[in-house]
């Protein structure tokens, strides 16, 4: 295991639901990020934490809100979403969000989402 | 912006053949490049960096990377393929602008058949 955990696995939701999204380091890493994963596309950095500071949103639609507590969890809360949202979330934790501690990554397995 | 190319969405090889999983970078200046894998149903691995040195990168699980700056390219290899190293690779690049995320690729499959 990466140490990196998320829930659920699984999540499939209508267009009007409100879900939120969940991932836990064991790491004591001090970033972390979320990205989206869709077949044949790059992978898609969404956001940056820095000690539970965001550092970096990429012109994310708003129906995705992140939240970070503490330096250790991080959630996706999720509302209003498009079918064309579904896709694989991967939340990933590094050392630091700059220099050379950013550069190895430690991914979850990821949440398949299915938005009908 | 910085960005990378792989050209292949599947590379097939034989169990004991040498793989090749090609990528190529688009940067300016020095690239900062990296290679990640995934496996079935689990996030993104490390497997290995270049950042200045040597142009043959050894990374984990037997494979290594060759930087060429002439072709623009840092392609993933192993000299005898494993069934087990079927997965997702991608290859990704440093952006030297803002935030300096890591670019990721759109992923090669690789499928080493028995």
């Amino acid at each position: 295991e990466t140490g990196v955990t998320q829930t659920p696995r699984h999540l499939v939701m209508g267009m009007t639901n409100k879900k939120s999204l969940k991932c836990e380091q064991h790491l004591g890493h001090n970033a972390m990020y979320w990205y989206k994963q869709s077949a044949k596309k790059p992978l898609e950095l969404m956001f940056v934490y820095s000690l539970e500071e965001r550092v970096e949103n990429n012109s994310v639609p708003s129906r995705f809100s992140p939240e970070c507590p503490n330096s250790s969890h991080l959630f996706l809360h999720l509302h209003t979403l498009q079918p064309e949202d579904s896709a694989l979330y991967l939340c990933a934790s590094s050392q630091d969000a700059r220099g050379q501690g950013r550069e190895k990554l430690f991914f979850g397995s990821g949440t398949q989402l299915s938005v009908l | 912006a910085q960005s990378v190319a792989q050209p292949e969405d599947q590379v097939n090889v034989a169990e004991g053949n040498p793989l090749t999983v090609k990528c190529t970078y688009s940067v300016s200046g020095n690239p900062y490049l990296f290679w990640y894998v995934q496996y079935p149903n689990r996030g993104l691995q490390f497997l290995l960096k270049y950042i200045t040195g040597d142009n043959l990168v050894k990374g984990s699980y037997g494979f290594e990377a060759e930087f060429n700056k002439s072709q623009t390219s840092f392609h993933l290899k192993k000299p005898s393929a494993l069934v087990s190293d079927s997965a997702l690779y991608f290859c990704a690049v440093r952006d030297k602008t803002g935030f300096q995320k890591l670019v990721f690729g759109t992923g090669t499959r690789l499928l080493v058949s028995p």
